[in-house]
C-alpha cells in the first residue's frame, strides 16, 4: 500500500506569515490528492482537491500544488481562524490513506 | 441541505461487536460512494472503509479487514458498519462521509459516533 507522510508535524507562525505544509506519497498518485482542515471538535473540511483545485467557498489564501509524489499546501497569509490540523489524503486507489496531519498554531 | 447522522456508538468489551449506522438526507443517497473514517482521541484521521453507490464495491483499511463489514440500504438512505472482534485500538470517533462524484473528496461529513472498547 502507498504510505502518506506530512511535514512538519506541527508549526507555529505569526499572523500574516506564509505557511507551507508538505505531503509525500510513497508512490506516484498523479494528482489524486485532497487537503482537509479540521478544527477541534469538528468534522474535516475540504480545502483543496485534485492537488490544486480550490474548494468552493475556501479563502484564496489557501493553495495547493504538486503531482506524482510531492505535494504542498500553502497558506499565503496566516490568519487566526486558520489554527487547525491539516491532513492530506490520497484517492487514486484504495486504501484512501490520510497523512498523519500537521498542527498549525499562532505564535 | 446535506445531512449525515451517525448512531450506534457505545462502550463495548474487547472481542465484542457493534453496528454503526449513518442516515443521509438532503441528497440522492444511492448516487454516492460513502465512507467511514475514524479518529482516536487526540490522534489523526484514519480511513476505514468505503462502499460504492450500489453496494457492489467495498474496500477496507488493513487494520479492520476481516473484522469490519460495510453495507448500505439505499431504500432507507442508510449506511452501516458492522464491527466484530473489536480491539482496544478500535476506540475512536467514527465519521460517515459522502464522496463527491468523480472528485474523490469527502465533502460532507456527519458529526461522528463514539466507540469505546474497554474491559
Amino acid at each position: 500500500d502507498i504510505q502518506m507522510t506530512q511535514s512538519p508535524s506541527s508549526l507555529s507562525a505569526s499572523v500574516g506569515d506564509r505557511v507551507t505544509i508538505t505531503c509525500r506519497a510513497s508512490q506516484d498518485i498523479n494528482n489524486f490528492l485532497v487537503w482537509y482542515q479540521q478544527k477541534p471538535g469538528k468534522a474535516p473540511k475540504v480545502l483543496i482537491y485534485a492537488a490544486s483545485t480550490l474548494q468552493s467557498g475556501v479563502p484564496s489564501r489557501f493553495s495547493g500544488s504538486g503531482s506524482g509524489t510531492d505535494f504542498t499546501l500553502t497558506i499565503s497569509s496566516l490568519q487566526p481562524e486558520d489554527v487547525a490540523n491539516y491532513y492530506c489524503q490520497k484517492y487514486d486507489t484504495e486504501p484512501r490513506t490520510f497523512g498523519p496531519g500537521t498542527k498549525v498554531e499562532i505564535k | 441541505e446535506v445531512q449525515l447522522v451517525e448512531s450506534g456508538g457505545a462502550v463495548v468489551q474487547p472481542g465484542g461487536s457493534l453496528r454503526l449506522s449513518c442516515i443521509g438526507s438532503g441528497f440522492t443517497f444511492d448516487d454516492y460512494t460513502m465512507h467511514w473514517v475514524r479518529q482516536s482521541p487526540g490522534k489523526g484521521l484514519e480511513w476505514v472503509s468505503l462502499i460504492s453507490w450500489d453496494g457492489t464495491g467495498t474496500s477496507y483499511a488493513d487494520s479492520v479487514k476481516g473484522r469490519f463489514t460495510i453495507s448500505r440500504d439505499n431504500t432507507k438512505n442508510s449506511l452501516h458498519l458492522h464491527m466484530n472482534n473489536l480491539r482496544i485500538e478500535d476506540s475512536a470517533l467514527y465519521f460517515c462521509g459522502k464522496e463527491t462524484y468523480g472528485a474523490g473528496k469527502i465533502e460532507d461529513w456527519g458529526q461522528g459516533t463514539m466507540v469505546i472498547v474497554s474491559s
